[in-house]
């Protein structure tokens, strides 16, 4: 299995307090994704990056946002928590850009904003 | 961007071959097809990908269309641990990846 590490698994926080998911790779691959998942939605793409400090927005990004400091960890921050965004967030990385690039997702972060 | 179409939900018995249809009849002729799965709320799976080729890892085969508008991917002996949702998915624009509400595979004893 790839080495990717997502960080908490699980965190309960109050509507309006900031959070920041950790994604954390061993693997040294160039591309990193965070995707959100809800009943009904499937799996959908918030942000993702291309590089150390090279990033670029998904389908659902309003309310969050990444850093990308270092090539494994990539970090996605909700700027203030709003109920809607109680969901499950899964990172996943890919070696190469493009078509040929098949990607690794990590086991998922469960967030609940009360 | 080229989107696909799978059905909803699918049962298969123990045993048998599961045979997964994907149609992606706007695939361009740079973009290869992509099969995922998820196990319960694992995270998603990388199964296969192709472009033109069939392809057969040792977990599954994928079978593409000449004309490329339409996959299969076929797990040869289903089991029950294979009961997942199963995601095909044509890469667009380089770096994004989208997925869409897959098949629901339920393997039965």
């Amino acid at each position: 299995d790839a080495g990717i590490t997502q960080s908490p698994r699980h965190k309960v926080t109050e509507t309006g307090t900031p959070v920041t998911l950790r994604c954390h790779q061993t693997e040294n691959h160039r591309y990193m994704y965070w995707y959100r998942q809800d009943p009904g939605h499937g799996l959908r793409l918030i942000h993702y990056s291309y590089g150390v400090k090279d990033t670029d927005k998904g389908e659902v990004s309003d309310g969050y946002s990444v850093s990308r400091s270092k090539t494994e960890d990539f970090l996605l921050t909700l700027e203030s928590a709003t109920s809607s965004q109680t969901s499950v967030y899964f990172c996943a990385i890919s070696e190469r850009q493009g078509a040929e690039g098949r990607a690794f997702f990590g086991q998922g972060t469960r967030l609940t904003v009360v | 961007d080229a989107k696909t179409t799978q059905p909803t939900s699918m049962d298969c018995a123990e045993g048998r071959a599961a045979n997964l249809p994907c149609n992606h009849s706007t695939i361009s002729g740079n973009e290869y097809v992509y099969w995922y799965r998820q196990i319960h709320s694992q995270g998603p799976q990388y199964i296969i990908h192709g472009l033109k080729n069939n392809e057969t890892n040792e977990m599954a085969s994928l079978i593409i269309t000449e004309d490329r508008k339409s996959s299969t991917l076929i797990l040869p002996h289903a089991t029950l641990r294979d009961t997942a949702v199963y995601y095909c998915i044509v890469r667009v624009r380089g770096n994004d990846m989208r997925f869409g509400a897959g098949t629901r595979l339920t393997v039965k004893p």
